[in-house]
């Protein structure tokens, strides 16, 4: 079952605006993670943030985390064209499962 | 090698046949991971290793669906007498990450894309 879902499920911005997309868990949680998608490849991963941690930065991405509310945004500042892809959040529960438990994924288009 | 290889690429079976798809993950990874990803969906757990050991497998959606990793390196998954609904994307992951709990984003193929007709 997935666990994470993803707001929204589509998104289409121009060239230049931020893109914001947000994550929604039910479980305890040691890390989640955003991983990006292109049509017809593999997920390359994104960025970790760890259960203790409330933001983190990795060039145009920000991803906060508000452990209370269950939930995560990913923030892409700058949009560019290369940008377009599926997002997808990933949860590493607490409960030591091995696996990461994905959401559905945002579809992010970067209008030229 | 460089990222984590899958072959084939694409494959198509007819209903009841069998398959076997192949992971060679980044050489020295300890973990592997195998996943189910639907048309439109995020991917699903199947199964991990730790080296050869299959340490989880409760992903797995039924007895028809089997994989291995029998020298901690290549893995396998079979899919015996497939069936329609097995028609997914399969994404093998790896992590050089010995802990059950890893701090490490995993490592992705490309994928096999099984078409079952």
């Amino acid at each position: 079952s997935q666990q994470g879902e993803e707001d929204p499920q589509a998104l289409s911005i121009q060239e230049g605006e931020n893109a914001t997309m947000n994550c929604s868990y039910k479980t305890s949680i040691n890390n989640l993670q955003w991983y990006r998608q292109n049509s017809g490849r593999g997920l390359v991963h994104l960025i970790l943030i760890r259960s203790n941690e409330r933001e983190k930065h990795s060039g145009r991405l920000r991803v906060t985390l508000d452990t209370s509310k269950k939930s995560s945004s990913l923030l892409i500042t700058a949009s560019r064209a290369a940008d377009t892809a599926s997002y997808f959040c990933a949860i590493r529960s607490g409960g030591g499962a091995d696996g990461l438990t994905f959401g559905k994924g945002t579809h992010l288009i970067i209008q030229p | 090698g460089a990222g984590v290889s899958q072959s084939p690429r694409y494959k198509v079976a007819k209903r009841g046949q069998d398959v076997a798809l192949r992971c060679d993950p980044i050489s020295g990874h300890v973990s592997l991971f195998w996943y189910q990803q639907a048309l439109g969906q995020g991917p699903e757990f199947l199964t991990y290793f730790q080296n050869e050991a299959q340490l989880d497998k409760s992903g797995l959606p039924s007895d028809r669906f089997f994989a291995e990793r029998p020298e901690g390196s290549v893995s396998t998954l079979k899919i015996q007498r497939t069936q329609q609904e097995d028609s997914a994307v399969y994404l093998c992951a790896s992590s050089s990450q010995r802990d059950r709990v890893s701090n490490y984003g995993y490592t992705f193929g490309s994928g096999t894309r099984l078409t079952v007709v």
